[in-house]
């Protein structure tokens, strides 16, 4: 978990409420990633960032948007909380992205209500 | 649809004996390969990452890789108590767009016996 902080570490929240994930990172790696872990389903991605204000949409994207203004900031937004959305939420980083490793944080797990 | 397929276990196997996690994947174009281990409530740590066919070794462990049968496994030599995990295998399919996520597999839970 070097150099990747999440916050808020737990959440509880219900349904209908807004909410936002911050991932930070310490390694200026340009790449980051935002995946939530669900029982039976394993670990899926949800969207990434290729730089500042560069991201693109993952595997499980609706009812999620993200943004990064900064190059260490990573923030996830669930406009609207459902109870689907329940889950363990883990940021990664990558230096160079592509073909690279790619590093987690220690994750937030979410309980919508 | 890309899709990794691992046995989800339990693994047992005794303490100081060969574990041997095996990982299939769909996707022929699928460039990179990697182990993580997690342990429960905790986040994925890599173990391994391979990219090419054949062997790599690292301490204990020794991932194996065959583009052909579309196949990696992770061979733990030596087996301690604290390889008790599950372990997760991941790809990436390299689109050239250079910010492909992981794919992984749903996790080998793997126990060591004292």
């Amino acid at each position: 978990d070097a150099g990747i902080t999440q916050s808020p570490r737990h959440k509880v929240t219900e349904t209908g409420t807004p909410v936002t994930l911050r991932c930070h990172q310490t390694e200026n790696h340009r790449y980051m990633y935002w995946y939530r872990q669900d029982p039976g389903h394993g670990l899926r991605l949800i969207h990434y960032s290729y730089g500042v204000k560069d991201t693109d949409k993952g595997e499980v994207s609706d009812g999620y948007s993200v943004s990064r203004s900064k190059t260490e900031d990573f923030l996830l937004t669930l406009e609207s909380a459902t109870s689907s959305q329940t889950s363990v939420y883990f940021c990664a980083i990558s230096e160079r992205g592509g073909m690279e490793t790619q590093y987690f944080g220690p994750g937030t797990r979410l309980l919508v209500l | 649809q890309k899709e990794v397929e691992q046995n989800s276990g339990p693994l047992s196997v005794p303490e100081g004996a060969i574990a041997s996690l095996n990982c299939t994947y769909s996707d022929r174009g699928s460039q990179s390969f990697f182990w993580y281990r997690q342990y429960s409530g905790k986040s994925p740590e890599l173990i391994m990452s391979i990219y090419s066919n054949g062997d790599k070794e690292d301490g204990r462990f020794t991932a194996q890789l065959n583009k052909a049968s579309q196949y990696v496994s992770l061979l733990i030599r030596d087996s301690q108590p604290s390889d008790s995990a599950t372990y997760l295998c991941a790809v990436i399919l390299y689109s050239g767009g250079g910010a492909d996520g992981l794919t992984f597999g749903k996790g080998t839970h793997l126990i060591i016996q004292p």
